[in-house]
């Protein structure tokens, strides 16, 4: 049970786009597309942005996108905006297990 | 309205026990999966355990295995986390979720500290 792999940090003007990108292996990210993305602001819960890869649960709004190329999922949000300044955390299924990423702390400048 | 809200931490000395509960609410508790995911002080989420529907399948994290159980009471709609043999590690955040289109739901969690 390995922890994904994501940059510690990105930063980003307002109005500009960011990816951020999570790294695993075969035997999760590469494996199935169960790939989700949380958001967690400070002292709050996390909430989920995107899952199943690609997906947007209702209310999220469509500047959040997921992709993954073999081992690699990805999560880009354009149109920057001061409230997306937040950590970031990937989640894969890991075949009877959930591995997530260490985080990414997302600054909009 | 689905909530989630969970009880049971606090401060407790290294070697002992505790018992968190997740009390679910504003959906059919016993068709989802449920999983536990905790936070430690300035660091990331880290999964530690999941329980199926009907509670007859559980999976652990391996820093937790054979120290956590992790059960359901669907009559109640309330999962819960029994956890022994803790040490100052197992100081964090636990959160329950909701495992549907991702962890679709997620409590507010519940503080449980390792100390003398």
């Amino acid at each position: 049970q390995s922890a994904l792999t994501q940059p510690r940090s990105v930063s980003e003007s307002p109005g500009q786009s960011v990816a951020i990108s999570c790294t695993g292996t075969s035997s999760d990210v590469g494996a199935y597309d169960y790939v989700s993305w949380y958001q967690q602001h400070p002292g709050k819960a996390p909430k989920v942005m995107i899952y199943d890869v690609t997906k947007r649960p209702s209310g999220v709004p469509d500047r959040f996108s997921g992709s993954k190329s073999g081992n690699t999922a990805s999560l880009t949000i354009s149109g920057l905006q001061a409230e997306d300044e937040a950590d970031y955390y990937c989640c894969s299924w890991a075949g009877n297990s959930l591995a997530f990423g260490g985080g990414t702390k997302l600054t909009v400048l | 309205e689905v909530q989630l809200v969970e009880s049971g931490g606090g401060l407790v000395q290294p070697g002992g026990s505790l018992r968190l509960s997740c009390a679910a609410s504003g959906f059919t508790f016993s068709t989802f999966r449920m999983h536990w995911v905790r936070q430690a002080p300035g660091k990331g989420l880290v999964w530690v355990s999941l329980i199926s529907s009907d509670g007859k399948t559980t999976n652990y994290a391996d820093s937790v295995k054979g120290r956590f159980t992790i059960s359901r009471d669907n009559a109640k709609n309330t999962v819960f986390l029994q956890m022994n043999s803790l040490g100052a590690e197992d100081t964090a955040v636990y959160y329950c979720a909701r495992d549907y289109n991702g962890l679709g739901y997620w409590g507010q969690g519940t503080l449980v500290t390792v100390s003398s």
